[in-house]
């Protein structure tokens, strides 16, 4: 089954760190970039970053929100992407989305819950 | 960065009418554009590619049209389980990939 399983999301202090995981299974993930899109509670959906494969030197891009803050990897071996999160903010609160990066997203994982609150 | 808008916000639609959504570009985005459909509590679903392409399993009443700056999204006879908010994605210029802020489609 084509699928993607987030994992790792929980509640964190201001100023905490959090990584987040993605398990990919059911197509070639190498062949993949892969983003990360998050939705804070009852608003829209906002890109957070992409990772590009090996053949583009695994290179990332973030939005300006988090430029700095997180950091996005993978582990081809693995079929993993990883997200780490770190100075988290209250605004960063939001369910955090893998999704594989078609230019449009066809495959989206079911979203991991990051509540950032003291 | 393009900036995404959509219209109307919200849009009250009664079961079995004809809804039409509004998308637009702060420059052009060509054809690279897509469509989502996000229920309560679910993920987004694809619904429309390339501006105008249904994805796999989407029914044949959900159209895409546009180019460049102006889309749009018809829905051409609501069924019960089309009530959901609706947003539109460019993925011509990135980064960032940048999402429309959502039209929530409700029960007129």
């Amino acid at each position: 089954e084509v699928q993607l399983v987030e994992s790792g999301g929980g509640l964190v202090q201001p100023g905490g760190s959090l990584r987040l995981s993605c398990a990919a299974s059911g197509f070639t993930f190498s062949d993949h970039y892969m983003d990360w899109v998050r939705q804070a509670p009852g608003k829209g959906l906002e890109w957070v970053g992409r990772t590009r494969i090996k053949a583009d030197t695994y290179t990332t891009e973030y939005a300006a929100s988090v430029k700095g803050r997180f950091t996005i990897s993978r582990d081809d071996s693995k079929n993993s992407l990883y997200l780490q999160m770190n100075t988290l903010k209250t605004e960063d609160t939001a369910v955090y989305y893998c999704a594989r990066d078609d230019g449009y997203y066809v495959l989206w994982g079911q979203g991991t819950l990051v509540t950032v609150s003291s | 960065e393009i900036v995404m808008t959509q219209s109307p916000a919200t849009l009250s639609v009664s079961p079995g009418e004809r809804a039409t959504l509004s998308c637009r570009a702060s420059q052009s985005v060509s054809s690279n554009l897509a469509w989502y459909q996000q229920k309560p509590g679910q993920t987004p679903r694809l619904l429309i590619y390339g501006a105008s392409t249904r994805a796999t399993g989407v029914p044949a009443r959900f159209s895409g049209s546009g180019s460049g700056t102006e889309f749009t999204l018809t829905i051409s006879s609501l069924q019960s389980e089309d009530f959901a908010v609706y947003y539109c994605q460019q993925y011509n210029n990135w980064p960032p990939i940048t999402f429309g802020p959502g039209t929530k489609v409700d029960i007129k």
